[in-house]
């Protein structure tokens, strides 16, 4: 069975300070993808980063950077200078080769103040 | 177009009513979803279409009924829901890939009451 963590409930941070989201995964299959998503309050799930098995090249987007780590099963998501608009909730999800099935994380709520 | 629509934003329905959710994608996607999102919580997989037949039903109660007329239509038949039936439903799209899995994209949802 698949299992993704997000251990921070919830953060709350100051603007333009730099905030790292925690994901680690648990899963037997040696094929599979991780996603973050991003949910504001609007409610759409909106699609940020997707990651296979084995591309552990970290990546970076803008303000927007992940570090995948095989060796301790994580996923880290970091948003450099961080601005209001981030405040969201945000998901990790995990799904094995084959499978149809996203096992998303309980998701951290991010609150950016002003 | 890269966009995932759903009709209405909003429902709200008595326990005796029959309605409808509508999802629509035009990205040439042949994979469609339906979610149930409470509160607090990471969305459930409800329903999965892959080439508009039916691959995945996670022991849905038969109180809803999918639907999913073509590749880019998804219905949700709602009938005699309860209470607790009430929760942001969203709908997701996603290429169908032989040796790879994509991202899913989501609609911006329906936010369902019962009464």
């Amino acid at each position: 069975a698949q299992k993704v963590t997000q251990a921070q409930t919830e953060i709350s941070v100051v603007e333009k300070e730099d905030v790292t989201l925690d994901c680690v995964y648990e899963t037997r299959d040696t094929t599979y993808y991780l996603f973050w998503y991003k949910q504001p309050p609007s409610g759409e799930l909106v699609f940020l980063i997707r990651r296979n098995s084995f591309d552990e090249q970290n990546e970076i987007s803008g303000r927007y950077s992940w570090n995948f780590q095989k060796s301790t099963s994580s996923f880290n998501f970091t948003i450099t200078a961080s601005q209001v608009v981030d405040s969201a909730v945000y998901f990790c999800a995990l799904v094995i080769q084959g499978a149809q099935k996203l096992v998303f994380g309980q998701g951290t709520r991010l609150t950016i103040n002003p | 177009d890269t966009e995932v629509t759903q009709t209405p934003k909003h429902l709200v329905m008595g326990m005796t009513n029959k309605k409808s959710l509508k999802c629509e994608q035009h990205m040439g996607h042949r994979a469609m979803y339906w979610y149930k999102q409470k509160a607090k919580k990471p969305p459930e997989l409800m329903f999965v279409y892959s080439y508009e037949k039916l691959s995945i039903n996670e022991s849905v109660p038969s109180r809803f009924s999918p639907e999913c007329p073509n590749s880019s239509l998804l219905n949700l038949h709602l009938h005699a829901l309860q209470p607790e039936d009430s929760a942001l439903y969203l709908c997701a799209s996603s290429q169908e890939g032989r040796n790879s899995y994509n991202e899913q994209f989501f609609g911006p949802g329906t936010r369902l009451t019962v009464l």
